[in-house]
């Protein structure tokens, strides 16, 4: 099956600075890619997702790039806020009903 | 808006009760999960559902049954809590498989079993 990894673990940077997640994944026939934010005591919520047609997305201070060749995929978080802080999980899906998701990143954003 | 509610937020049950916790969806959408969460160990699936009736085993189901009776609802059971079921467990759904079909979660809940 599907393997997702998440790197860092943890991340910390100061306000204002940029934020890079990066995933990788194993299966070649995965093709949808979401990234979700989960605030302290929440449930994961979508914040920006990619298809593999596509390179790259952006959604104001957040992109998502893709690497089908390399099969790795990264959030970019531009000027960061305080309210950025958070647990950041990224996800693979393909033709099954599952979804694959790494095992998190928690960005801290340092006033 | 997709909404995933999940009736009970914070629980607290004795070793050996049975638990249930309850999810409903508003989506129409024909996959339901059950996952859990701990800290270091990402989200688990325990199960998920593609239908009515119709469940599969996910990674971890040891300890846990489901049901799902009606479309939008989809119940997880602990048939007699254990102290290392206590965990926060998250409910999802999505549209049919195909790629691309976003999964939506619900809030959590935080089940403590003493």
């Amino acid at each position: 099956g599907e393997n997702v990894e998440q790197h860092p673990s943890t991340l910390s940077v100061q306000e204002g600075d940029s934020a890079v997640i990066k995933c990788t994944y194993s299966d070649s026939a995965s093709n949808y890619f979401p990234w979700y934010k989960q605030e302290l005591g929440k449930g994961p919520q979508l914040i920006i997702d990619i298809r593999s047609n596509v390179g790259e997305k952006k959604d104001q201070r957040i992109a998502v790039t893709l690497n089908k060749t390399a099969k790795h995929f990264s959030l970019h978080i531009t000027e960061t806020q305080p309210e950025d802080s958070a647990v950041y999980f990224c996800a693979a899906s393909g033709g099954g009903n599952q979804f694959y998701f790494g095992t998190g990143t928690s960005l801290t954003v340092i006033p | 808006d997709v909404k995933v509610t999940q009736s009970s937020r914070y629980l607290v049950k004795r070793t050996g009760e049975k638990v249930f916790l309850e999810c409903v969806q508003d989506m129409d959408h024909e996959n339901m999960f059950w996952y859990r969460q701990d800290p270091g160990l990402g989200l688990r699936l325990i199960y998920f559902s593609y239908d009515v009736k119709m469940k599969e085993k996910g990674d971890i189901p040891e300890g846990y049954s489901v049901s799902r009776e009606k479309k939008e609802r989809f119940s997880l059971i602990l048939e007699s809590a254990s102290t290392n079921q206590t965990s926060m467990y998250l409910c999802a759904s999505s549209r049919v498989a195909g790629g691309g079909n976003t999964i939506y979660f619900g809030e959590g809940s935080w089940l403590t079993v003493v």
